[in-house]
């Protein structure tokens, strides 16, 4: 069985802090993964794809990779209020498939 | 770029109706699209795959005389729920991918359905 672990938090940080948001998936053959956002009612907004081992920065936010450790993770620099959301870890099927397996998400609060 | 819209937003209908869901690519192709549920505080759950002109493939435990879903266009997939019941109250999510493992999914806004 495919799996995708996160803590479910809540993960508290102060406003301008760095949030960093962890995540490991079982699949030893997934090759991408995505970060996702979803704000309370609201559908899942994608905020960040990563395939390669490393880092990828986009902005405030950069996602890190380790293939070996099954690792994967976000962090949120300069963290707002607005940032205060579900972040949902997902990650691809080995073997061709389209599908992800979503983890079960970190609630993150960024404390004015 | 990357525009899903999915219609409506909110459904309210008594029990026994059935209810048709858009899902619609506007600014891409989408070869994929996925239909998930969402419980309150729970995480998304994935209803089916759909490729266009195939059949959607289910995954287990959902029921696809229930759910029926069509692919028809590369842009355009719908869900009915036929014969709601209140337990199938839920909020419901599509997707849709222009293909390939490494293209992500990009969401609509997702339908709440109330089943009285």
């Amino acid at each position: 069985q495919k799996e995708v672990e996160q803590n479910s938090g809540p993960l508290s940080v102060p406003e301008g802090a760095i949030a960093s948001l962890n995540c490991t998936y079982s699949d030893r053959g997934s090759q991408s993964f995505f970060w996702y956002r979803q704000y309370s009612g609201k559908s899942p907004e994608l905020i960040m794809f990563i395939y390669s081992n490393g880092d990828k920065e986009d902005g405030r936010f950069t996602a890190q990779l380790n293939k070996a450790s099954q690792y994967v993770s976000l962090l949120i620099r300069d963290s707002q209020p607005s940032d205060s959301a579900t972040y949902l870890c997902a990650v691809s099927y080995s073997g061709g498939y389209q599908k992800v397996t979503f983890g079960t998400g970190t609630k993150l609060q960024v404390i004015p | 770029g990357a525009v899903v819209s999915q219609h409506p937003s909110w459904v309210i209908c008594k029990s026994g109706t059935s209810v048709k869901i858009e899902c619609r690519s506007l600014d891409f192709q989408a070869t994929t699209m996925f239909w998930y549920r969402q419980f309150p505080k729970q995480s998304l759950m994935l209803m089916a795959t759909s490729n266009e002109g195939s059949k959607a493939t289910y995954e287990q435990g959902v029921e696809k005389d229930k759910f029926l879903i069509n692919h028809a266009s590369l842009t355009l997939s719908t869900l009915t729920v036929t014969s709601a019941h209140p337990e199938d109250s839920s909020f419901y999510i599509c997707s849709a991918s222009s293909g390939g493992q490494t293209q992500p999914q990009h969401f609509g806004d997702g339908t709440r359905l109330s089943i009285l």
